[in-house]
């Protein structure tokens, strides 16, 4: 059964400073890998995703994917106060049945 | 701008009652998902619902059932709650591409307290 983690399980950053989030899954047959933002109050929203290994930059987040480590991570460049939230990582093996699996999550807390 | 409405948003309920979550989405989203969320805990998938499909995962198969009278709405019934259900109850609904899935929308939860 494909098991997610995330490290670290908080991580407090200053306003302007680069976050770093892991997260590994157990399953080599993993395929996609989201990641997923919370704030408080709020339901979980989509991020961005990877698929292929290497980067992805969208705006100020970058995911990186190694799949051969089974690693996968998010690096969150000049932190706002509002990227304040708690952060997923989520797994599909690619076989739509199966839906996601999260990870515990990161909790990022970023001052002013 | 919240497109996946749950309700209601908080639920108090005694142990051995049953209990009645509604989820709805504006999306015409082919798939609506139910996750239980512990505090310390990763958000496990219960079931989902592609089309009138339901899937639900082996462990909570008989703790959980579940409706879909049409794309927009989705129920999670809870027959004879116990202390174990106190969680928050996450729905989403996403479509299904190419036979992958696609990106989830989330819905703010519902939070079920059993005493």
């Amino acid at each position: 059964q494909q098991k997610v983690q995330q490290s670290p399980e908080s991580l407090i950053v200053p306003e302007g400073g680069m976050a770093s989030l892991n997260c590994t899954f157990s399953d080599r047959n993993s395929q996609y890998f989201w990641w997923y933002r919370q704030h408080s109050g709020e339901g979980p929203k989509a991020l961005m995703s990877i698929f292929s290994n290497g980067d992805k930059k969208e705006g100020r987040f970058t995911a990186h994917l190694n799949k051969a480590s089974l690693h996968v991570s998010l690096h969150i460049k000049d932190s706002q106060p509002s990227d304040s939230a708690l952060y997923f990582c989520a797994v599909s093996m690619g076989n739509y049945a199966q839906g996601l699996t999260f990870g515990l999550g990161t909790r990022v807390s970023v001052f002013p | 701008d919240t497109t996946v409405k749950q309700n209601p948003r908080y639920k108090l309920a005694r142990v051995g009652k049953p209990v009645n979550l509604i989820c709805s989405q504006t999306m015409n989203h082919d798939t609506m998902y139910w996750y239980q969320k512990k505090p310390n805990q990763a958000p496990k998938l219960l079931l989902f619902y592609y089309d009138k499909i339901l899937n639900r995962e082996a462990d909570t198969f008989e703790k959980f059932q579940s409706s879909r009278p049409n794309n927009s709405f989705c129920s999670l019934y809870i027959g004879s709650a116990g202390l174990e259900y106190s969680a928050m109850y996450l729905c989403a609904s996403s479509r299904r591409t190419g036979g992958l899935t696609g990106q989830l929308y989330f819905g703010e939860g519902s939070k079920l307290t059993v005493l």
